[in-house]
Parts: C-alpha cells; sequence; structure tokens
C-alpha cells in the first residue's frame, strides 16, 4: 500500500525556521518527482514546490524561493520542505503529494494527509 | 500567474440528479505540441486530503466511478456526475499544470439535499 506521512509541522514565530518531512513507503522512490502543496485553514489547495526524482531539478513558486529549499533523501524515501524566513501567510496543513512521472508534471496521484505549520507571534 | 475560476461556489444536489461544475482558466490550457490539455480535478472528501479524480482534461483516475467525466477545450472546462450519490460529497478543485506555479481554483462545495 502506498503512504506518505507528513511530520515536522509545529507553531512557530514569525522570521523563524522549520523543517517539515514526508516518509514514503509502497513505491519506488526515487522513480517519481514529489511536490509540497499547502492549504491555508477553509483555503484551496497551493502548489510550493516539486522535486524530480534524482533531485537535480527543483520548482518554487515565487512567494517561497529564497526562503523555502525542498529535498529528498531517496536512500531514506524521506522528502524535506526547509522553509526559512516564516511569515504569518505560510500558516497552513502542508500536504506532499507524489507525482505521476519522474520529473514535476503537477499530476498528484497520491497525496499525505498533511503537517500543520502554524505562523504566529 | 494562470488564475482559475470555478463556478458555483455550491451545489446542493438531490441524490440521483446530475451535476455540473465549471471552471475557466486566463490562459489556454491546450499544448499544441503535444496535443494534450493540461488541466486536472481533484475532488476533497470531508476530513480527508484531496484526491485526483480526472486527469488531462477527460481521464478519470484509477477506481473513479464512470458517473464522472471531464469535458471541455482552452479555457473552459466541465465536471458532470451523472448521477450524484451521497459519497460524492466535498469541495471539488479545478488545476492548472501547463505552466509554473501549478494553480487550483477556489473549489465547489457539493453538498446533498
Amino acid at each position: 500500500e502506498v503512504q506518505l506521512l507528513e511530520s515536522g509541522g509545529a507553531f512557530i514565530q514569525p522570521g523563524g525556521s522549520l523543517r517539515v518531512s514526508c516518509v514514503v513507503s509502497g513505491f519506488t522512490f526515487s522513480s517519481y518527482a514529489m511536490s509540497w502543496v499547502r492549504q491555508a485553514p477553509g483555503k484551496g489547495p497551493e502548489w510550493v514546490s516539486g522535486i524530480s526524482g534524482s533531485g537535480e531539478n527543483t520548482y518554487y513558486r515565487d512567494s517561497v524561493k529564497g526562503r523555502f529549499t525542498i529535498s529528498r533523501d531517496n536512500s531514506k524515501n524521506t522528502l524535506y520542505l526547509q522553509m526559512n524566513r516564516l511569515r504569518a501567510e505560510d500558516t497552513a496543513v502542508y500536504h506532499c503529494a507524489k507525482d505521476k512521472y519522474y520529473d514535476s508534471s503537477g499530476l498528484f496521484d497520491i497525496w499525505g494527509q498533511g503537517t500543520m505549520v502554524t505562523v504566529s507571534s | 500567474d494562470i488564475v482559475m475560476t470555478q463556478t458555483p461556489r455550491s451545489l446542493p444536489v438531490t441524490p440521483g440528479e446530475p451535476a455540473s461544475i465549471s471552471c475557466r482558466s486566463s490562459q489556454s490550457l491546450f499544448n499544441s505540441y503535444d496535443g494534450h490539455t493540461y488541466f486536472d480535478w481533484y475532488l476533497q472528501k470531508p476530513g480527508q486530503s484531496p484526491q485526483l479524480l480526472i486527469y488531462t482534461l477527460s481521464y478519470r483516475a484509477s477506481g473513479v466511478p464512470d458517473r464522472f467525466s471531464g469535458s471541455g477545450s482552452g479555457t473552459d472546462f466541465t465536471l458532470k456526475i451523472s448521477r450524484v450519490e451521497a459519497e460524492d460529497v466535498g469541495v471539488y478543485y479545478c488545476m492548472q499544470r501547463i505552466a509554473f506555479p501549478y494553480t487550483f481554483g477556489q473549489g465547489t462545495k457539493l453538498e446533498i439535499k
């Protein structure tokens, strides 16, 4: 069974840093691109960042470029999102999502349940 | 960024009746090089994460009943449910993936009358 399990969400002050993780099982992790998609309370999903199967290619939305870094450790079947200089508008549930292809296509066939990140003073 | 606009925002439906949701994109989602339209539908059931419903305009994802169908072209798209069932409740989102950043519509909440 394919599973994506996020962790690392927390309550953090503006300007702080946090790393969230996603451990996967049930498929060959290195063969697929992955993304982080966030969902603010009561809002629709918002794609944040994506990474190819090898980790060679990374993609970001403009509002997080220079602040967030996506990475993966294929030996540990784990996806990461390092978030720095956090802002109140980054508050959301962060889902990891499996892409259907090796490089980012945006076709998300499996989603994790998410981990909550709250940025507030 | 490509803006995705869904209508209606709320959709009460009687079980057994059809339902239709529209989505419009601010730019064409048709790729003339490969002939594909990079447009998908997701359903987020209560308390769950989004699940893929329809991809590349009209292909049903694995396990999706054939009462769901997707259609449209260019910038105008429609999701149709031929006969709504109780398990179809939730929020439906359209999404474009022809260009970064991938963007979603605001959602349409389907509820049972």
